[in-house]
């Protein structure tokens, strides 16, 4: 069963403080792994897939990199609109369903 | 354009009061999806459809029945609602299965007394 755990599950930032965000996974065979944003009340918003091992994408002060076995997310340089629940999921290649992590919210205070 | 729209956004139900949930999305995707989120879990799945026409279960499907009432629209109901079904939907599509995004709509809160 594929397994998806992120951490820390809060985190509480000074602006322009940059720190990362761990999501640790299993899976057999990884079609791709997937970093959302959700704000309070609001659905989830697609942020980057990623697909194999070295590949890094990035938006704005937000870069995702991927390993074997996890993914990290840099934020770079905080801002209090960053503020979020960011959610991380994986997909199996035998599989369409998505994986999800239960999350990390990050507040920044400015 | 409107993306993946939820309706309502707010029910209060009784035990054993059945509702249905409305889902509708305006992207010309073939898949739909239906998720509850509860504090602490991740986002679990209780059916999708891969195109119209087909309806499968998810991770979670007891005590819930869809309908792929048409290329846009996945209404998800309730036939006897349980404490237990206290939460979050969510509603997605995405344009495949195997699509690398999947479009959110902005949710169902749910209590059930």
């Amino acid at each position: 069963e594929d397994q998806v755990t992120q951490s820390p599950e809060a985190l509480r930032l000074q602006e322009g403080e940059s720190s990362s965000l761990n999501c640790s996974y299993t899976v057999s065979g990884l079609r791709g792994l997937f970093w959302y944003r959700q704000d309070p009340g609001k659905g989830p918003e697609f942020l980057f897939t990623l697909y194999s091992a070295g590949e890094e994408k990035e938006k704005e002060r937000l870069k995702a990199t991927l390993t074997k076995k996890e993914s990290f997310l840099h934020i770079t340089a905080p801002k209090p609109e960053d503020s979020a629940t960011y959610l991380c999921a994986v997909q199996a290649s035998n599989d369409y369903k998505l994986s999800f992590g239960a999350g990390t919210t990050v507040t920044v205070r400015a | 354009n409107a993306g993946v729209t939820q309706t309502p956004k707010f029910q209060v139900l009784k035990t054993g009061q059945s509702m249905t949930l409305q889902c509708a999305q305006d992207m010309n995707h073939n898949s739909m999806y239906w998720y509850r989120q509860d504090p602490g879990m991740g986002l679990r799945l209780i059916y999708y459809s891969a195109s119209e026409g087909t309806t499968d279960k998810g991770e979670v499907p007891n005590g819930y029945n869809v309908s792929r009432l048409n290329k846009r629209e996945f209404s998800l109901r309730l036939e006897s609602a349980a404490p237990s079904q206290t939460s979050v939907y969510f509603c997605a599509s995405s344009y495949s299965l195997t699509s690398d995004t999947q479009y959110f709509g902005p949710g169902t809160r749910l209590t059930v007394l």
